[in-house]
């Protein structure tokens, strides 16, 4: 089975930008949540979605949106990018919301210069 | 607001010996605890769980003990290898606020020497 994937890898943008990032869960996993992890902290929660709905927020400003689709895969949007978005963003995929198992793709290394 | 705190930051071990982990949350209504291992460079990776209605869980030389009157759990690693060297984060699942979210703590790097 493939294991959560997430589109690009790598990525470079400028202030005052906007960027989107993909995820795709575990084939049967219907919940995506985002994270946002800086460099030698832990992952801070973003989003959780499941079913199509969102089902959990993080303390993050509204720049940050996000959507999941009805093949499960999801999209995180940043608007207005500021140097402070530089961050490995890391999507995890789990079979619902609550207390299951959450597997995270490789993430993706954002850095705005 | 919701929070997890890990101690401690860095631990550093021989080879062989055991390295313990230990966490508290502050949300009562939590009722799930995951660890991770993070490698350089790598993604989070599941390694052992809790549930709020078991008090210790173990897998091979992992085991994980919760208490919930105290709001505490901790991680034990017995027969260190160097491969164990690693970031590891615990979590806690909070459904504060009407929001489901998965809480960190700021993580403990663990340095195995052979």
């Amino acid at each position: 089975d493939a294991g959560v994937t997430q589109s690009p890898t790598h990525l470079i943008k400028t202030r005052g930008q906007h960027v989107t990032l993909r995820c795709s869960p575990i084939s049967g996993h219907k919940s995506v949540s985002w994270y946002q992890q800086v460099l030698g902290q832990g992952p801070q929660f973003i989003f959780q979605y499941y079913e199509k709905e969102e089902r959990g927020r993080g303390n993050f400003p509204d720049r940050f949106s996000a959507r999941q689709f009805p093949n499960y895969s999801s999209e995180l949007n940043v608007n207005a990018l500021l140097l402070g978005d530089s961050a490995l963003y890391l999507c995890a995929s789990s079979f619902g919301t609550g207390g299951y198992e959450q597997y995270f793709g490789p993430g993706t290394r954002l850095t705005v210069t | 607001g919701e929070n997890v705190e890990q101690h401690p930051s860095t631990l550093s071990v021989q080879e062989g010996d055991s390295a313990v982990i230990k966490c508290t949350y502050s949300d009562s209504a939590s009722n799930y605890f995951p660890w991770y291992k993070q490698e350089l460079g790598k993604r989070p990776q599941l390694i052992i769980d809790i549930r709020s209605n078991v008090g210790e869980k173990k897998d091979q030389r992992i085991a994980v003990t919760l208490n919930k009157t105290a709001k505490h759990f901790s991680l034990h690693i017995t027969e260190t290898q160097p491969e164990d060297s690693a970031v590891y984060f615990c979590a806690a699942y909070s459904f504060s606020g009407g929001y489901n979210k998965l809480i960190f703590g700021a993580g403990t790097r663990l340095a195995v020497h052979p």
